[in-house]
């Protein structure tokens, strides 16, 4: 069955320090990839996503992710983390033919001054 | 910036009781979904719908779900009689395309039944 293996459940870092949250995914084909951010009390929202093509993407607020077939991997990475940057992440893997979501089961990120 | 809009933000009810979800997709979209998120779990998928039909569902979406879309713009979630574990942060999301159109997730309604 597909699925999608966020294996951090919760990260500390310090901002201005670097970030790299792991995402795995399980599929018979290259799926597509997301990666949405939820703030406290609010809805997901879209960072980036990968469909084909250049396996490194940029999205919204500095983050970029990497695709890499042979580790089935989708990090997501930012290179110096801001406070505001505190939140949960969730990995997401396109599940069926209708476009529906396979999400991960997040990764709170908490920034320490 | 066009956004998936969703009411109300908190309802609150009995077990036993119907409640309607509802949702206001992103005008020009086609494909509708309902997930969601029981607290401190991941986000699951419950629903697709795509030309006034259901076109995926869960096997969390069983009988006492229904989806509908009444008219040109709501979409709406019904449970016709909730249980103590229905609640959870439902959320909305609709796209242009079905497969590889990006999903764009409403504010989610927080439902706690009592």
């Amino acid at each position: 069955a597909q699925s999608v293996t966020q294996p951090d459940i919760h990260i500390t870092v310090s901002e201005g320090a670097s970030l790299e949250l792991r995402c795995n995914y399980s599929y018979g084909a290259t799926p597509y990839l997301f990666w949405y951010v939820q703030s406290p009390g609010q809805g997901l929202q879209l960072l980036l996503k990968y469909f084909s093509g250049d396996t490194l993407v940029q999205g919204i607020k500095g983050f970029e992710a990497e695709f890499k077939r042979s580790q089935s991997s989708f990090n997501l990475r930012k290179p110096s983390v801001h406070w505001s940057d505190a939140a949960e992440y969730f990995c997401a893997a396109e599940g069926g033919s209708q476009g529906n979501l396979i999400f991960g089961k997040g990764t709170k990120l908490s920034v320490k001054p | 910036e066009p956004e998936v809009t969703q009411t109300p933000s908190h309802q609150v009810t009995q077990m036993g009781q119907e409640v309607i979800l509802r949702c206001v997709p992103i005008s020009n979209h086609l494909y509708f979904y309902w997930y969601r998120q029981i607290l401190g779990q991941k986000v699951e998928f419950l629903v697709s719908f795509y030309n006034n039909e259901i076109s995926e569902k869960s096997e969390i979406f069983d009988d006492q779900f229904s989806v509908e879309r009444p008219d040109g713009s709501n979409f709406t979630l019904k449970i016709r009689s909730t249980k103590l574990e229905d609640s959870a942060m439902y959320f909305c999301a609709s796209t242009r395309g079905g497969g590889s159109g990006t999903q764009y997730f409403g504010p989610g309604t927080r439902l706690l039944v009592l």
